[in-house]
Parts: C-alpha cells; sequence; structure tokens
C-alpha cells in the first residue's frame, strides 16, 4: 500500500504571497490531519479534517485553512504569508476509528 | 502549557546495549500514547503505540511501558543498533475526543555508537 503523499516536497515564497499544499492520504484512510514543525515550538497540530469536514482546529491564525476532497486528499492554505511561517509541514492519514496516524514526508516550506 | 514532556534532549548509547526513552505527561485525559521516529526533512516513521488500558506493548526491539499513576511513559529499544540514531517524538491523544489531534514531546535525539 503506498503511504501519506505530499506535494511539492520544497517551496520558497516571498512574505504576503500565499501557498497551497496537498497531501494525498494512504487508500481507505478519511482522517488527515496536518501539522507544522519549527525549530523552536516543535509539532503542533494545526487541523484535521474527516468526510470533507473540519473536526479539530488548533491555535493557528485564520491564516491558516483547509480543506478535504471526497477523495479524502486534502489541502492547506496559507495566505499572507509571514517570516514564521517557514517550516515543515507534514500530514498525517489514519482510519478513524483507529488512532494511530501515518505520517507523509512533509513540504519543506521557505518564506523570505 | 506543555502537555507532553520529553526531558532528556539527547541520548547516547552503545551499539547493542539497551536505549530507554522517557516521556511525561500532565492530561489525565490522555488514552493513547504513540512513539514516533524521524530523521531531518522526513516525516516521522510511526515505532508503536499503547493504549491505556495496558501497561506494556512490544513490536520486536521496542517496548513501550506506560505508568498511568506516574502519568509517564517509555521506549526501550533492544539492541540498539547504529540505525536507531534518529529523533524519537513521544505523542498522546484523547481517543475519546475523536478530534484527531496528537500533542508531541519536543524529541530525544538518540546517538548509538558503534
Amino acid at each position: 500500500k503506498a503511504g501519506v503523499t505530499q506535494t511539492p516536497r520544497y517551496l520558497i515564497k516571498t512574505r504576503g504571497q500565499q501557498v497551497t499544499l496537498s497531501c494525498s492520504p494512504i487508500s481507505g484512510h478519511r482522517s488527515v490531519s496536518w501539522y507544522q514543525q519549527t525549530p523552536g515550538q516543535g509539532l503542533q497540530f494545526l487541523f484535521e479534517y474527516f468526510s470533507e469536514t473540519q473536526r479539530n482546529k488548533g491555535n493557528f491564525p485564520g491564516r491558516f485553512s483547509g480543506r478535504q476532497f471526497s477523495n479524502s486528499r486534502s489541502e492547506m492554505n496559507v495566505s499572507t504569508l509571514e517570516l514564521g511561517d517557514s517550516a515543515l509541514y507534514l500530514c498525517a492519514s489514519s482510519i478513524p476509528t483507529a488512532d494511530t496516524q501515518y505520517f507523509g514526508p512533509g513540504t519543506r516550506l521557505t518564506v523570505l | 502549557d506543555q502537555q507532553v514532556k520529553q526531558n532528556s534532549p539527547s541520548l547516547s548509547v552503545q551499539e547493542g546495549r539497551i536505549s530507554i526513552l522517557n516521556c511525561d505527561y500532565t492530561n489525565s485525559m490522555f488514552d493513547y500514547f504513540l512513539w514516533y521516529k524521524k530523521y531531518p526533512a522526513e516525516g516521522p516513521t510511526f515505532l508503536i503505540s499503547i493504549s491505556s488500558i495496558k501497561d506494556k506493548n512490544e513490536d520486536g526491539r521496542f517496548t513501550v511501558f506506560l505508568n498511568k499513576s506516574a502519568k509517564h511513559l517509555s521506549l526501550h529499544i533492544v539492541p540498539s543498533q547504529p540505525g536507531d540514531s534518529a529523533v524519537y517524538f513521544c505523542a498522546a491523544s484523547d481517543v475519546s475526543s475523536n478530534t484527531g489531534k496528537l500533542i508531541f514531546g519536543q524529541g530525544t535525539t538518540l546517538q548509538v555508537k558503534p
């Protein structure tokens, strides 16, 4: 079974721009969660989607948003990029009735 | 408020010996715990998990112990191998809340010396 895939793997943007990251979960997994990893804050939960609905959101500003499609693929969007948004963005998928999340390789976002 | 803590930023052990990584949590609602292994610029790889109804779970060289009264869990790796060198994260969730949210510790960097 293929793992979680994320595109693109690397991205360079400038302040004020917006960015969209994509995540394809493991086949059969319907829950997708997003996390941000930075050296200072570690791995922080952004939000989780199940059946195209956001079930939970972490403590991030409204510039961070996401959505999930009917095939369980998910996208996250960051608008008006700031330097502090530079991070590794990780997507994880799970079967909702199971509790283990499996992570993709991440998207490294650099904001200049 | 850091609900999951890994107080040792780094650990160095000799190949063949036991590695013990520790994790403490504060939220008594957590009922599912996981350990992940991570290399730089890659996503975390799931290693092993434990439910709060158990106190031990084994998978090959990896064993996780849970002490609910102390709100403490540990990961034992026996025997340690150089390929185990990586950052290890413990994570916790409140499964009953159905939020799909994992709370991670800050990580422990394990170095296994040949």
